[in-house]
């Protein structure tokens, strides 16, 4: 029953510094997603990824890359952290990305760079 | 544009009360709707959702909503809080052509309960 699994679940960065945030789900879902939640902000959605060797930008993609070797896992790099990018990152999946479909969220990551 | 409007950041209800947390959309076709639910430290949880049909959806928890066309609003209800529901409250958007399962969100509604 783990679902979506995201880890760490706190980091503290300095700028410039790079780090990867990672994500694994055991749902075998296709789609995965990335969003991040300023305070007072909805989610908006950085990356997502529609199967395996496929990827795309959503809403904020700058300063951020992903990449998806395996239907499993769909990892975030930040390659040089800025202040901006302090915020909680969500990772999500399911099973077809049809627009209607719940979709599985992992327990986020709060990220701090100072 | 696709956009989610929840007017109230936070609202505090007493334990037992009713309880009504608002949510208008902008959207260019009928869309599909859902409210999650976020615990602290947790990530968010599906309440319920409306795809057609009955305009009046239930789901988990004892908390339904309201689908209004011509209102372009999506309310959700409870008709007696408890201490439990105390959360963050998100109204999200999504579309019926997508197949990205992208969906837009609203700010979010934090409430408080008080016992």
């Amino acid at each position: 029953n783990a679902g979506v699994t995201q880890t760490p679940k706190f980091r503290i960065l300095k700028i410039g510094q790079s780090m990867t945030l990672q994500c694994t789900q055991d749902m075998n879902h296709n789609y995965m997603y990335w969003y991040r939640q300023d305070p007072g902000m909805g989610l908006k959605l950085i990356y997502y990824s529609v199967g395996a060797g496929i990827t795309d930008k959503g809403e904020v993609p700058n300063g951020y890359n992903v990449s998806r070797s395996t239907t499993e896992d769909f990892p975030l790099r930040l390659e040089l952290a800025a202040p901006s990018q302090t915020s909680v990152y969500f990772c999500a999946s399911s099973p077809s990305g049809l627009g209607g479909e719940k979709l599985f969220f992992g327990s986020g990551t709060q990220l701090s760079v100072l | 544009a696709q956009s989610v409007t929840q007017p109230d950041i936070h609202i505090t209800v007493s334990e037992g009360a009713s309880l009504e947390l608002r949510c208008n959309y902008s959207y260019g076709a009928t869309p599909y709707l859902f409210w999650y639910v976020q615990s602290p430290g947790q990530g968010l949880q599906l309440l319920l959702k409306y795809f057609s049909g009955d305009t009046l959806v239930q789901g988990i928890k004892g908390f339904e909503a309201e689908f209004k066309r011509s209102q372009s609003s999506f309310n959700l209800r409870k008709p007696s809080v408890h201490w439990s529901d105390a959360a963050e409250y998100f109204c999200a958007v999504g579309g019926r052509g997508s197949t990205l399962g992208r969906l837009y969100f609203g700010r979010g509604t934090q409430l408080t309960v008080w016992p």
